[in-house]
């Protein structure tokens, strides 16, 4: 059974400041891993998804990057701004099991 | 193209009642989702589809139930709602495993 972790659970960080979220899983045999973000009392928007083939993918500030073997992905957001705060989620697609989510990460980033 | 349009928002419900909560797609997705929110427990999928006439259970079916009559359907059935059915309740969409849409939820309280 796919198990996705997220750490750290929150995070605050000064605006400006560069910053990585991580995000590990159990099974390896993934079609994809997304990266969501929410904000409060809403839905979720996809931010990125990198296929199984796929080593990373970028838009704007963002990147995040996979890395199969280990299980690990990582979102990196450059030069963060206050409107990037909201909870960030990761999810794998993997054999017969749809998005499996992991619990989120809360950013605040403070002006 | 609305994407995924839930309906209702928001409901209260009585112990014991039953509802359906609706959900469509307009972008001719062969997979559909359904997943609840609680407080720091992530999203947990409660069925699923993968196409017209298809469903399956997702990690917590239990007390609910699905029919995926339509490409653009998929309606989650309560049935003798009790207070630990208390959610946010997210429709989502797909086409395989492509970016996944989500809907804006629907809040339900059970008193």
């Amino acid at each position: 059974k796919q198990e996705v972790t997220q750490i750290p659970a929150a995070l605050s960080v000064p605006e400006g400041e560069n910053l990585v979220l991580n995000c590990s899983f159990t099974d390896s045999a993934i079609y994809n891993l997304q990266w969501f973000r929410q904000d409060p009392g809403k839905g979720l928007t996809s931010l990125l998804l990198i296929q199984s083939s796929q080593r990373e993918q970028t838009s704007g500030r963002l990147n995040a990057s996979l890395d199969k073997s280990s299980g690990r992905s990582t979102l990196y957001i450059a030069a963060s701004q206050p409107g990037d705060s909201a909870t960030y989620l990761c999810a794998t697609f993997s054999g017969n099991t749809p998005l499996v989510f992991g619990k989120g990460t809360r950013l605040s980033v403070i002006a | 193209n609305a994407g995924v349009t839930q309906t209702p928002k928001f409901r209260i419900l009585k112990i014991g009642q039953s509802m359906t909560l609706q959900c469509a797609q307009d972008m001719n997705h062969n997979y559909m989702y359904w997943y609840r929110q609680d407080p720091g427990m992530g999203l947990k999928l409660i069925y699923y589809s993968v196409g017209a006439g298809i469903t399956d259970k997702g990690e917590v079916p239990n007390g609910y139930n699905v029919s995926r009559s339509t490409t653009e359907d998929f309606p989650l059935r309560l049935e003798l709602a009790a207070p630990s059915q208390t959610s946010v309740y997210f429709c989502a969409s797909s086409y395989g495993t492509a970016d996944t849409f989500f809907g804006q939820g629907t809040r339900l309280t059970v008193v």
